[in-house]
């Protein structure tokens, strides 16, 4: 049980377009969405918290116009990466929890390459 | 406030070797602890946690107590293999606000045959 997707698990795009990244959570319904982001040989960077139905809780000094978060279902949050760049470059993990439980529970990743 | 501090790694052992990875935490509240272990190309997995002081979390052969007054978890795993190369990430739930987990930076432990 307590198992998250991510599609796609690999991007590319050209500088300046927009990617979504899905997170569903398969077999719970997920109160809480969290976005991390990891760079190479680092540990994970908290972008965001979203709660379904609400705003996104953006982590200090994460652009919220550029990240923008959707969590509009108890199953799915998206990250779209608006008009990206190279610096953008990463892996972006979502987890998920429910209820008052302070498990969370990884999705396999997506790394996005913009060139 | 919160913080976790994890040993440098990359680790190397030996299979069938005896493993700890150090990790401490500072914390406001009374945070829970976990481990994650993340394999090349994937996201993290949960490897065992704790919730409360003297709690000890066990799985597959790894384990860790909570300690309050040495504020520690290490993960210990008694004989290693070669297969349980990865990253692992020493994390702590804050008790008082449930949203954030604050990971150490992840120690890369490499095991050879």
């Amino acid at each position: 049980g307590a198992v998250v997707s991510q599609h796609p698990s690999w991007v590319i795009c050209k500088s300046g377009t927009s990617v979504k990244i899905e997170c569903r959570s398969l077999d719970f319904q997920a109160t809480t969405m969290f976005w991390y982001r990891q760079f190479p040989k680092q540990s994970l960077m908290l972008m965001a918290t979203s709660n379904e139905g609400s705003k996104a809780t953006y982590e200090q000094g994460v652009e919220k116009d550029k990240f923008l978060i959707n969590h509009a279902s108890l199953t799915l949050s998206t990250l779209t990466v608006t008009s990206a760049h190279p610096e953008d470059s990463s892996f972006y993990i979502c987890s998920a929890r429910w209820g008052g439980r302070q498990t969370q529970y990884f999705g396999p990743g997506t790394r996005l390459l913009v060139l | 406030g919160n913080s976790v501090t994890q040993m440098e790694g990359p680790v190397t052992l030996s299979e069938e070797a005896f493993l700890t990875i150090n990790c401490t935490y500072t914390a406001t509240g009374y945070p829970s602890l976990f481990w994650y272990v993340q394999y090349p190309g994937e996201g993290l997995q949960l490897l065992l946690k704790a919730t409360k002081a003297d709690d000890k979390g066990s799985n597959k052969g790894f384990e860790a107590t909570y300690r309050k007054e040495t504020t520690s978890f290490h993960l210990e795993k008694g004989s290693v293999q070669v297969s349980d190369s990865a990253v692992y990430f020493c994390a702590l739930s804050d008790g008082n606000n449930f949203n954030k987990f604050y990971f150490g930076s992840g120690t890369k432990l490499n095991v050879k045959p």
